[in-house]
């Protein structure tokens, strides 16, 4: 089955606590991303990463790091974890960084308590 | 600075009536458009992109550059039809330039 596919969908934390969601394409796309999507549904780009090399970084702290092992996958590490962090994390691809379309991952739920 | 507005939040119809989806943007470029489907339970999947000009499950969307809109359309609304719609905007070549707006979740009724 070819996709986008993220670990954990659901994930409870107590703040403080430093946490890791993966993802993996097995579609041959060399750029992976990962948004963010708050309360209010906005989707906001948080990196992306073409071929293994950063490429879009936007303004998030820096206890968020991703790291791409590879290019079939791109992982989020989120350290000190914050209430404010709660939010739904969707990973996504594409062929490359000016070839739309975007090809999602079903999405992490993370709750921080 | 670039922006889509989706000013419904929520939008119910009766099946079999039109239904239509506003997308506004603000960008004095030329834009790429594109509209993003979330069906239940489901990944976030493209539904249609401005430069195909096609019709994908009975949707349409025209570009109107001078009233600055994407608006989705569909003459027959389906209960299957029911989900969450997300336009997006593209500007240059990266994808940091890809912008969505907050989404409007359809519902339609029986």
């Amino acid at each position: 089955d070819t996709a986008v596919s993220q670990t954990p969908k659901y994930l409870v934390t107590q703040m403080g606590n430093d946490k890791s969601i993966k993802c993996e394409q097995n579609l041959g796309h060399d750029t992976m991303y990962w948004y963010k999507q708050d309360s209010k549904k906005f989707l906001k780009i948080m990196f992306s990463y073409n071929n293994k090399e950063l490429i879009i970084n936007e303004t998030v702290p820096n206890r968020f790091s991703p790291k791409s092992p590879d290019k079939a996958h791109l992982n989020l590490h989120i350290n000190s974890l914050e209430l404010g962090d709660s939010a739904v994390y969707f990973c996504a691809s594409s062929l490359s960084p000016s070839n739309s379309p975007l090809h999602f991952g079903n999405g992490t739920r993370l709750t921080v308590t | 600075a670039q922006r889509v507005t989706q000013p419904e939040k929520l939008l119910s119809v009766f099946k079999g009536a039109p239904v239509e989806l506003k997308c506004n943007y603000s960008y004095s470029g030329s834009p790429e458009l594109f509209w993003y489907v979330q069906y239940s339970r489901q990944r976030l999947q493209l539904l249609l992109r401005h430069i195909s000009r096609e019709s994908i499950k009975g949707f349409t969307a025209d570009l109107n550059k001078g009233e600055t809109s994407f608006h989705l359309k569909k003459p027959f609304a389906q209960e299957e039809d029911s989900a969450m719609y997300y336009c997006a905007l593209k500007f240059g070549g990266s994808a940091r330039q890809l912008t969505f707006g907050s989404g409007t979740q359809l519902t339609v009724l029986p």
